[in-house]
């Protein structure tokens, strides 16, 4: 069975500083996909980034950038930068590669960022 | 692109009574839809996964008869809580999952709050 863990409950920053939130996983897939989503206080579930395991090169979207280290299985997420808006909490999530699991998550149990001015 | 919306955003609702949610991915067809649960500061707990057109598979420990899902087409997917109480109160998230290659994501709807008076 594949686990995820995130061992940061919560974390702080500083407005325009960057942070990293860690996230490990146990698997034997050789297929997957890794993510991370953001949750406002709002509570819509954002996709912030994707990872396909067979890629060697690290996801970025803008400010976002991962550090996925395959054989440590170590996913960790930096945001540059940090905004007040990217006050949230985090979710590290595991999916199966296509064929094997439907499309199901595996979450971990999530990062609380807080972004201070 | 990749839009799902949920209906309602928040309902209250007597004891005893049911209530429907709505599920609906927008701009796409989706290969599977899946309902969550969320307890407040808690991670998505996965209720059930359902395809368009069969029966949905239920997690251990969620009663499929007090929560009946019918998946009627590749963009609705329909949560039912039956005789709803009080211990049904909670935070329901769907999504719908785009299956295939790249395109392998869990996309969110905004969430509904149900309260069971």
């Amino acid at each position: 069975a594949q686990t995820v863990t995130q061992s940061q409950p919560e974390m702080s920053v500083q407005e325009a500083e960057t942070v990293t939130l860690s996230c490990t996983y146990d698997t034997s897939e050789s297929n997957y996909y890794l993510f991370w989503y953001k949750q406002p206080p709002s509570r819509q579930m954002i996709l912030v980034i994707r990872q396909e395991a067979y890629k060697q090169q690290n996801a970025t979207e803008n400010r976002f950038s991962v550090n996925f280290q395959k054989a440590a299985k170590s996913f960790s997420l930096k945001i540059s930068d940090s905004q007040l808006g990217d006050t949230a909490m985090y979710f590290c999530a595991f999916m199966k590669g296509y064929g094997g699991s439907q499309g199901n998550l595996i979450f971990g149990k999530g990062t609380k960022l807080s972004v201070k001015p | 692109g990749a839009v799902v919306s949920q209906h309602p955003s928040w309902v209250i609702c007597k004891s005893g009574t049911s209530v429907k949610i709505e599920c609906r991915s927008l701009d796409f067809q989706a290969t599977t839809m899946f309902w969550y649960r969320q307890f407040p500061k808690q991670s998505l707990m996965l209720m059930a996964t359902s395809n368009e057109g069969s029966k949905a598979t239920y997690e251990q420990g969620v009663e499929k008869d007090k929560f009946l899902i019918n998946h009627a087409s590749l963009t609705l997917s329909t949560l039912t809580v039956t005789s709803a109480h009080p211990e049904d109160s909670s935070f329901y998230i769907c999504s719908a999952y785009v299956g295939g290659g790249p395109a392998d994501t869990q996309y969110f709807g905004p969430g509904t709050r149900l309260t069971v008076l």
